[in-house]
This record gives C-alpha cells, structure tokens and sequence, in this order.
C-alpha cells in the first residue's frame, strides 16, 4: 500500500493566520492527491483534487501544490469556517489511502 | 445536483454481515463515474473500503481480507456494500460517494451512517 504522512496532526491558529499543511507519499503518485475538509459531525468535502485543482464553489483562499512526492495544502487568510480537520488522499493506486487527518484548532 | 443517502441496518451482532445501501438521486448510476464505500471509527480518521463501476467491476482493500462485497443495482440507481464476519473493529461511519474517474477523486458524499458493532 501507498502509505501518506501528514503533517502536522494538529495545528493551533488564528483567524487570518496563513496555514500549510503537508503529505508525503510513500512512493510516486504523479498528480493523484486530494484534499478533503470534514467538519464534526458531517462528511468530508473536496477542496482540492489532482493536487492544484480548486473544487467548484471552493474559496480560492485554499491552494495546493507538489514538488515530487510532497503535497502542500495551503489556506491563506484563515477564516472561522475553516477550522476542521484535513486529509490528504492519494488516487494513483488501490487501495486508496488517506493520510492521518490535520485538525486545525483555534488559538 | 446529486445526492448520496445511505441506509441499512445500525446496529450488527458480531460474526454477522453489515449491510449498507447508497441510494443515488440526481445522476445516473450508470453514468461515467465509480461509486465508492469509507469509513471512519468513532474519532479517527478515514479508511478507503472499495468502488464499484456500473459494470459491476471492482476494487477493494485488501486490509479487509475478502470481507467485502460490493455491488450495484442499476435499475434502483443504487449501489451496495456487505462486509462479513464484523467485530467491535467495524464500528464506523460508513460514507457511500461518487468518484470522478478522471482522477479518482470523490466529489460528492452521502451524509454518512454509524454501524455499531455489538451484542
């Protein structure tokens, strides 16, 4: 299996603060990382596929990035909605894993 | 708009079969995309269970060691998952989900269903 480390598991920040939150894939995935925000209590939503892709009808404050087998979730100008957790997921190869999860807490 | 819903059964005896089914409403199950089955432990993080084709083609993880069946039901425009022989370890949210098969991305998700494994 494809195994994701993300980083930090927790992060504690502020409203307008600038976050980044990374993976690093086991082994190459080419461009097949997303990123997934979840909410307590609901299920997570897409933000960002094939590593830079914004979703339709996300804020264009989130952005991602790779260089190699690194992916970057950045979040600029963090707002009050935005604290959740983050995973990462990669989609080159079955089975399909998730990073550890990023909880983002307010300061 | 598509919509996901899943139902089953919440509670499952253990050494017994958990049943789900993901409803789909607002898209055709047999458009081009797959359909897929997560799940997440009371408190952790996500766990990739499988996905179905509308040809009934699969994929699945192997940590779940042949415990999984997933099938779909085109004329109900539904898809379905059963995982056997379930312990207190399958206790979960089980999420359905559409995957966009350009990248294998999951744009659209089910609100999700607490299966509580016990006695």
């Amino acid at each position: 299996d494809i195994q994701m480390a993300q980083s930090p598991s927790s992060l504690s920040t502020s409203v307008g603060d600038r976050v980044t939150i990374t993976c690093r894939a086991s082994q190459y995935i080419s461009s097949y990382l997303n990123w997934y925000q979840q909410k307590p209590g609901k299920a997570p939503k897409l933000l960002i596929y094939a590593a830079s892709n914004l979703q339709s009808g996300v804020p264009s404050r989130f952005s991602g990035s790779a260089s190699g087998t690194d992916f970057t979730l950045t979040i600029t100008s963090l707002q009050p909605e935005d604290f959740a957790t983050y995973y990462c997921q990669q989609s080159y190869r079955t089975p399909r894993t998730f990073g550890q999860g990023t909880k983002l807490e307010i300061k | 708009q598509v919509q996901l819903q899943e139902s089953g059964s919440g509670l499952v005896k253990p050494s017994g079969t958990l049943s789900l089914t993901c409803g789909v409403s607002g898209g055709s199950i047999s458009n081009d995309n797959w359909w897929s089955w997560v799940r997440q432990p009371p408190g952790k993080g996500l766990e990739w269970i499988g996905e179905i084709y509308h040809s009934g083609s699969t994929n699945d993880n192997p940590s779940l060691k042949s415990r999984v069946t997933i099938s779909v039901d085109k004329s109900k425009n539904q898809f379905s998952l059963r995982l056997a022989s379930v312990t207190a370890a399958d206790t979960a949210i089980y999420y359905c989900a559409r995957v966009q098969y350009s990248g294998w991305y999951a744009d659209y998700w089910g609100q999700g269903i607490l299966v509580t494994v016990s006695s």
